[in-house]
């Protein structure tokens, strides 16, 4: 079985300042994980995707996540907020091995930004 | 057009009522899911089905049913609402796998539920 553990609810920052936000998760069997954003009043859509190949992974509007299996970890950073990135964030595991694969999804983090 | 398509967008009613909660799909997965979400806790998988003649329980299928009356349609049934099924559910889709399928979900926009 498969969990994720985003820590916290809430990050508020700064426009230009650096963005983190925390994922942990854990997997019995090697694992897929997603970062997903939730604007307001829309449906989720993914910022980028580790899939075992490229432990550092690049997503949609600069944002970028690295895969350290020896911290179990997968953070999502952008190194400058704009006001547009204000939103929930949701860190995500797949237990896909070609099956019967589901997606586990953390409590999400709402990221504010501060002019 | 979106992809994924959920009717209604919102919707308030009253406990002891029947509600169904529609979705359909242009992208030509064979996987559908629906899921709640609820401040806080996240989004919580209610029922999943990797093809028409599959139909599986998530972690809280308990009161809600489901139908899939083709591939591309995949509805979500509250037999006697209650409050506490007061929520935001989405309609989600993914490939069944092959060249560059890892499990990635597309979602609708969401359908708002309000059970007084």
């Amino acid at each position: 079985a498969q969990s994720v553990t985003q820590l916290g609810s809430h990050v508020s920052v700064s426009e230009g300042a650096l963005v983190l936000l925390r994922c942990n998760y854990s997997s019995s069997v090697p694992p897929y994980l997603f970062w997903y954003v939730q604007y307001p009043n829309q449906g989720l859509q993914l910022l980028l995707k580790y899939t075992s190949a490229a432990t550092l992974v690049k997503g949609i509007n600069g944002f970028e996540a690295e895969f350290k299996k020896s911290e179990t970890s997968f953070h999502l950073t952008k190194p400058s907020a704009h006001m547009s990135d204000a939103a929930e964030y949701f860190c995500a595991v797949s237990d896909y091995t070609g099956a019967n694969s589901k997606l586990t999804f953390g409590k999400g983090i709402t990221l504010s930004v501060r002019p | 057009d979106a992809d994924v398509t959920q009717t209604p967008r919102n919707r308030i009613t009253k406990t002891g009522k029947r509600i169904m909660l529609e979705c359909s799909q242009t992208k030509g997965h064979d996987r559908m899911y629906w899921y709640r979400q609820d401040p806080g806790l996240g989004l919580r998988l209610i029922y999943y089905s990797f093809d028409v003649k599959d139909i599986n329980k998530g972690e809280i299928s308990d009161g809600y049913s489901v139908s899939r009356q083709a591939q591309a349609k995949f509805s979500l049934s509250l037999e006697s609402a209650i409050p506490n099924q007061t929520a935001l559910y989405f309609c989600a889709t993914s490939d069944s796998g092959g060249r560059g399928h890892f499990g990635e979900l597309f979602f609708g926009e969401g359908s708002r539920l309000t059970v007084l």
